[in-house]
This record gives C-alpha cells, structure tokens and sequence, in this order.
C-alpha cells in the first residue's frame, strides 16, 4: 500500500530535551515536506526537500532541522524543543512531474504527530 | 508571492443543502489546484484538482473549475452529507523551480442531520 507513514504519532516531552520525529514515504517521491497545523493558522511548511542531500527552509523553520540521507526518508529534528512547538507536524511526499519547469504534483500526507513541549 | 485565500468558516449547513467554498489565489504562471479535506483526527488527503485553465475536478460529488480570469478554484456540492463533515483546504503548486505549495487557512464544514 503506497503511504507515508510519521512516528511517533502522540508524543509529550519537556523543554530542551532533543527528538527526532520520523517520516518514510514508499511511493519513490522525489519530493518531501513537513508542516504545522496550528488552530486559525492553517498548515505552514518548516522545511523541504527536492531530492536527497536537497533540502531548504519553508516559511517557519527556526528550531528546526531535517536530513534526506536517503530518497525515502525525511526527519525532523527538534534540537531544543520549546512550548511554542507544540502543534500538530505533517509529513507529505510527491513526485516532481518530468518535463515542468518545476512544481509538484499532488502531495501525499501521514497521518500527522501531535507533539505536546512541557 | 503566491498565496491563497479561502472564505471564512465555520460553515454550517443541513443535510442535503449545497455547498460553495470560495477560493482564489494569486500566483504566476500556471499554477495547479487543489482541494484537500482534513477529517477529525486524520491527515490530508487529495479531493481534487484540475492542472490547467478551465479544467474541472471532481470527486464524490464534489466539484472545482479552474478559472484563470477570475484567479478562482471554487469547491461545489449540490447534496452536503453528515459524512462531509471535515476542514477543506485549497491549495496550488507554482510552475516555477523551487517554489513550493501553498495552502489556504482551511475552511471548516459542519453539516447537521
């Protein structure tokens, strides 16, 4: 079944202490994002990815990092997680259509991680 | 920049009333279209979308027609159900290298038995 899946899904942790949240996608996308969810914000994209090695910033990446080691995996690390983290984070993944100038095609999302920073 | 903007919710509505959800946006180019439905407690997931001017998409009963001159990408249904109950949100992907989607607030539909 063509996915992507994010672990953990709940998790409660406290302010500074270092997590890494997961994401793997087997549809062979070259392209990956996260985002937040917050309430009367919408979605905002932290970080992103074209392809391995290939990343940048979104609109809201302070406090985050992110890797593509390899083409169907794409972390987000919370180096020193702070209360104005806590959100609702989604993973989505993508091809990038051959023969455009750029763009995406339609972005395919986990199930999402609710991350509560004490 | 590009952007997107949605009508306001929460929209309230009877069982079997019709929908619109306003959208337009601002971008360059030829972008593509989206709409997303968020249920309670899941992800995103894909409605529709239409690729080029004047196309239309649809899916389980929903409708959107790609309308460049107007810049809009409206969401229609002529029979709302309780199971459509869910936050939509529209979306476009620019046609310029390195650009990256672009989602609206997300509009939230309650519809009541």
């Amino acid at each position: 079944e063509a996915q992507v899946t994010q672990n953990p899904r709940y998790l409660i942790t406290v302010t500074g202490k270092k997590l890494t949240v997961t994401c793997s996608q087997n549809m062979n996308h070259e392209y990956m994002s996260w985002y937040r969810q917050d309430p009367g914000l919408g979605l905002r994209q932290i970080y992103y990815s074209m392809n391995v090695e290939v990343t940048d910033k979104g609109d809201v990446p302070e406090g985050y990092k992110v890797s593509r080691k390899e083409k169907r995996n794409f972390p987000l690390i919370l180096e020193s997680p702070s209360p104005n983290q806590t959100s609702l984070y989604f993973c989505a993944s993508s091809f990038i259509p051959s023969g455009l100038a750029g763009g995406t095609d339609t972005q395919y999302f986990g199930p999402g991680t609710r991350l509560t920073v004490l | 920049g590009n952007s997107v903007t949605q009508m306001e919710g929460p929209v309230t509505l009877s069982e079997e009333a019709f929908l619109t959800i306003n959208c337009t946006y601002t971008a360059t180019g030829y972008p593509s279209l989206f709409w997303y439905v968020q249920y309670p407690g899941e992800g995103l997931q894909l409605l529709l979308k239409a690729t080029k001017a004047d196309d239309k998409g649809s899916n389980k009963g929903f409708e959107a027609t790609y309308r460049k001159e107007t810049t809009s990408f409206h969401l229609e249904k002529g029979s709302v159900q309780v199971s459509d109950s869910a936050v939509y949100f529209c979306a476009l992907s620019p046609d310029n290298y390195g650009q990256n989607f672009v989602f609206g607030p997300g509009t939230r539909l309650s519809v009541l038995p």
